[in-house]
């Protein structure tokens, strides 16, 4: 096991509600990521956090949006919900000072949009 | 030109073949490369990262050739248990310095 959890594991919610994804780091890591995989896709970068600040984004509309605490865990919110924002989504966290790209994923949340 | 891109697949081999993976990515500033096996409905798992004399791991060899910016990934006498995705990963060195995953390549091991 990784350490990094993710809550909840599956979610249902319909077009045009919010969602809020949480992430617990793994020890030690003070960076989380988050991505969006489709399925038969890879995951698709969304965001990264760095002392609780956004220091990276991919192609996401900002109706995604998260948050990292001062614990290094980290939220994703979605607004507006659409039915193509129905993934998995998953959160990796690793440690920015060690100078690795090395990450490590939580379990993923499985958003069904109907 | 995709940021990362992988084999389309799938891959479908008998047990104990040798099976072998490319990936291409588009960023040559790119410094960080690594494979991840992905089990159906699962996270992502860091199998291997990838050095630049090439590096081996028991029955998996990675080597990486920056002029071509290519990685590859080998698996010796594959196992029942090696099926599953192999996902290339890149860095990507810029404003937002992302980590970019390939689609992946589907290995199915047949007995």
């Amino acid at each position: 096991e990784t350490g990094v959890t993710q809550s909840p594991t599956h979610l249902i919610k319909t077009r045009g509600q919010q969602v809020t994804l949480r992430c617990s780091s793994q020890s030690g890591h003070n960076t989380v990521s988050w991505y969006q995989q489709a399925l038969g896709q890879g995951p698709q970068f969304i965001f990264q956090y760095y002392r609780e600040e956004e220091n990276g984004r991919g192609n996401f509309p900002p109706r995604f949006s998260g948050l990292q605490f001062p614990n290094y865990s980290s939220e994703l919110n979605v607004n507006a919900l659409e039915l193509d924002d129905s993934a998995l989504y998953l959160c990796a966290s690793r440690d920015i000072q060690a100078g690795t790209y090395e990450q490590y994923f939580g379990p993923g949340t499985r958003l069904t949009v109907t | 030109r995709k940021e990362v891109e992988q084999d389309p697949g799938p891959f479908n081999v008998p047990e104990g073949a040798t099976v072998a993976f490319n990936c291409t990515y588009s960023n040559s500033a790119s410094q960080s490369f690594f494979w991840y096996r992905q089990d159906c409905r699962k996270e992502p798992k860091l199998l291997m990262s990838v050095y630049s004399s090439g590096n081996e791991d028991g029955r998996f060899t990675a080597q990486l050739n920056r002029a071509s910016q290519y990685i590859s990934l080998l698996i010796r006498d594959s196992k029942l248990s090696d099926s599953a995705t192999y996902l290339c990963v890149v860095n990507n060195p810029g404003r937002d310095d992302k980590i970019i995953f390939g689609k992946g390549t589907r290995l199915h091991i047949l007995p």
